[in-house]
């Protein structure tokens, strides 16, 4: 089945530390997102991509950074880790060729707690 | 700045009973809507997206409507089952294909 996967799916990490969150995709679709959920703030918006050589800052892209490897994957770096980035974060993708449809899928989440 | 907001953040149901779930949005300008299952420290599961130019979606026991002029949702749950319980957000497309979230209407099916 096409999907979009993500590792790892739980880290736990110290203050400081550079972590690098992984997506892939199998569905073919050119257009991939990171989001961040917190409890009681839904989710967010940090930094999307339409394409490889395409990476546009989402509403909260202050303290990560993303690389676009290759249209598959698509990585989110927190280059110094603080706590308040403790959050459940989530990779989605969707297809161009929709239009304006434009369905978001999204991958299974990775916990991320930063002590 | 678009706000997507659902009411009632949490609610009880006995099975069998029908769910009614709203979302309001405060910007008409959205290209489509979507609802979306979680289930707890779970991904997210589309369930229906609804077109800017569309009334309503059907799958199976759930019907969700639109009314795009007066910022509004409604996602039906027939018959709910202990199943049906989870959180189901909404989601509306707008601006650069930007998603804005709801805070989900948190379900618990009473068997």
């Amino acid at each position: 089945d096409a999907d979009v996967t993500q590792t790892p799916r739980n880290r736990i990490t110290k203050t400081g530390k550079r972590i690098m969150l992984e997506c892939s995709q199998t569905k073919g679709h050119d257009r991939m997102y990171w989001y961040r959920q917190d409890p009681g703030l839904g989710l967010r918006l940090i930094y999307y991509s339409f394409d490889v050589k395409d990476i546009n800052k989402g509403e909260i892209s202050d303290g990560y950074s993303v690389s676009r490897q290759a249209q598959a994957k698509f990585s989110l770096s927190l280059e110094s880790a603080i706590p308040n980035q403790t959050a459940l974060y989530f990779c989605a993708t969707s297809d161009r060729r929709q239009g304006r449809r434009n369905e978001q899928f999204f991958g299974p989440g990775t916990r991320l707690t930063v002590l | 700045k678009q706000e997507v907001t659902q009411i009632p953040a949490a609610l009880s149901v006995p099975e069998g009973e029908n769910l009614v779930l709203n979302c309001s949005f405060t910007d008409s300008a959205i290209y489509n809507l979507q609802w979306f299952r979680q289930d707890p420290g779970k991904g997210l599961t589309s369930l229906l997206l609804i077109q800017s130019s569309q009334r309503e979606q059907t799958s199976g026991r759930l019907n969700a409507s639109l009314d795009k002029s007066s910022g509004r949702s409604t996602l039906y749950i027939a018959a709910s089952q202990p199943g049906d319980s989870a959180t189901y957000l909404c989601a509306v497309l707008y601006g650069n294909n930007r998603l804005a979230f709801g805070k989900g209407n948190q379900v618990v099916v009473i068997p």
